[in-house]
């Protein structure tokens, strides 16, 4: 089982720019949330996505979207990039079937926007 | 005032010592979380507990619904402990809520 895989893990961006990040969860897993760290912050949880819908948002701008794929794999995308979208952005995957909601994270994609 | 509140945000201890850290909220929880993050940026669960007390090794979490507060202890402190503990409650519907998170240094 490779557990949470996410893809790049290092991007580098201007502003204005768009971004992909992708995030494959555990293997068994439904559900996958994103999640925006900043540097000497905890976790900020962007969105959430289920069944292939946003299921959940945070408070964040539409810039901010995302895609869940058939075999449970997402993407988030951000548009227009500001230097404070610069940040490590976590995926987190669990599954809404079980009596938890346990969350597996990935190793993370560090955003840098310049 | 956050909804999740830890404290002390930075800890330094010597290698054998008893470490706690504290977490307080303020919002419904259906479970609370202690999770590890190294340098890098990996996040590894620790603990989900919504009662009582959980042990895993040298790591302790308890948790207080009624005062809504859980702690996190580490027995017989070691240098590879060195990381950030993060607690996380969870809401119903899934999300996770973070604090900012312990930085905790274990010197040899």
């Amino acid at each position: 089982d490779a557990g949470v895989t996410q893809s790049p893990t290092h991007l580098i961006k201007t502003r204005g720019q768009q971004v992909t990040l992708r995030c494959s969860p555990k293997s068994g897993h439904d559900t996958v949330s994103w999640y925006q760290q900043a540097l000497g912050q905890g976790p900020q949880f962007i969105f959430q996505y289920y069944e292939e819908e946003e299921r959940q948002r945070g408070n964040f701008p539409d810039r901010f979207s995302g895609h869940q794929f058939p075999n449970y794999s997402s993407e988030l995308n951000v548009n227009a990039l500001l230097l404070g979208d610069s940040a490590l952005y976590l995926c987190a995957s669990s599954t809404l079937r079980g009596p938890s909601y346990e969350q597996y994270f990935g190793p993370g994609t560090r955003l840098t926007v310049t | 005032k956050n909804e999740v509140e830890q404290s002390p945000q930075n800890l330094t201890a010597q290698e054998g010592e008893f470490i706690t850290i504290n977490c307080s909220y303020s919002v419904g929880i259906s479970a609370l979380h202690w999770l590890q993050q190294h340098p890098g940026g990996g996040i590894v669960s620790l603990f989900m507990l919504s009662s009582g007390k959980k042990k895993h090794g040298r790591l302790i979490a308890t948790i207080n619904i009624q005062e809504k507060h859980s702690s996190l202890h580490i027995t017989a402190s070691h240098p590879r402990d060195s990381a950030v503990y993060i607690c996380a409650v969870g809401g119903s519907q899934g999300n996770l809520i973070f604090g900012k998170g312990t930085k905790l240094s274990v010197k040899p």
